[in-house]
């Protein structure tokens, strides 16, 4: 089945570490997203890419860290400069941009 | 910034009803897409209609554009108590510093037995 992985599920956080979102697609689609959800709102756009080796910062880029070596894989990594990461973080692929988007299933951070 | 914003908030009604969500935005747009949000689960795509349309049909959804008025509407015929979620309209807006996707703050349908 095609689809978007998004794993951990859960992840924890101590302060001062970083830590990785891993996001993979077998949907050959070129273009992909990160996005942050909190309690009771709509998605923010964290980075975005529409061909490998380059991405785009998002509508709230900083503290966070993005790489597109390869079409099916952008991991996130949220540093220790995100100062509020707890929230829930979404990943999806479109085939083009301006086409529906295909979501993970998303992983919830947490700060321990 | 977010573009879309859904009216209502939330939405309580029983099974069999109709439900109708709306959506309004503030710029040009070149489509608009609604999904849906289970709880703790990632969103899943429902229908996207283009600028140039006016409406547009899926199984038990029905989606309306009105360019003039920068406004679309969901509405959700017979519904069933599957049918609760988020619905979020996400207008695909064209835009100087890049044509990008937004989502509102969405809508949360509870279908009650």
């Amino acid at each position: 089945d095609g689809g978007i992985t998004q794993s951990p599920k859960y992840l924890f956080r101590k302060e001062g570490q970083n830590v990785t979102l891993s996001c993979e697609q077998n949907l050959n689609h070129d273009a992909m997203y990160w996005y942050r959800q909190d309690p009771g709102q709509g998605l923010r756009l964290i980075y975005y890419s529409q061909i490998v080796n380059d991405f785009q910062k998002g509508d709230i880029a900083e503290g966070y860290s993005v790489s597109r070596e390869k079409k099916e894989s952008f991991p996130l990594t949220v540093t220790s400069a995100q100062k509020n990461p707890t929230a829930f973080y979404l990943c999806a692929s479109a085939e083009y941009s301006n086409q529906p988007q295909h979501f993970g299933d998303g992983t919830r951070l947490s700060i321990l | 910034s977010q573009q879309g914003e859904e009216d209502p908030q939330a939405l309580s009604i029983q099974e069999g009803e109709n439900a109708t969500m709306n959506c309004s935005y503030k710029t040009s747009i070149n489509n608009l897409q609604w999904y849906r949000q289970n709880s703790g689960r990632g969103l899943v795509h429902l229908i996207l209609i283009r600028s140039n349309e006016r409406e547009k049909h899926s199984g038990r959804l029905r989606v309306t554009l009105d360019t003039s008025k920068k406004s679309s509407s969901l509405l959700i015929t017979a519904s069933r108590a599957a049918d609760t979620a988020s619905y979020f309209c996400a207008p695909y807006i064209l835009a100087g510093g890049g044509n990008k996707l937004t989502f509102g703050t969405g809508t949360q349908l509870k279908v009650e037995l």
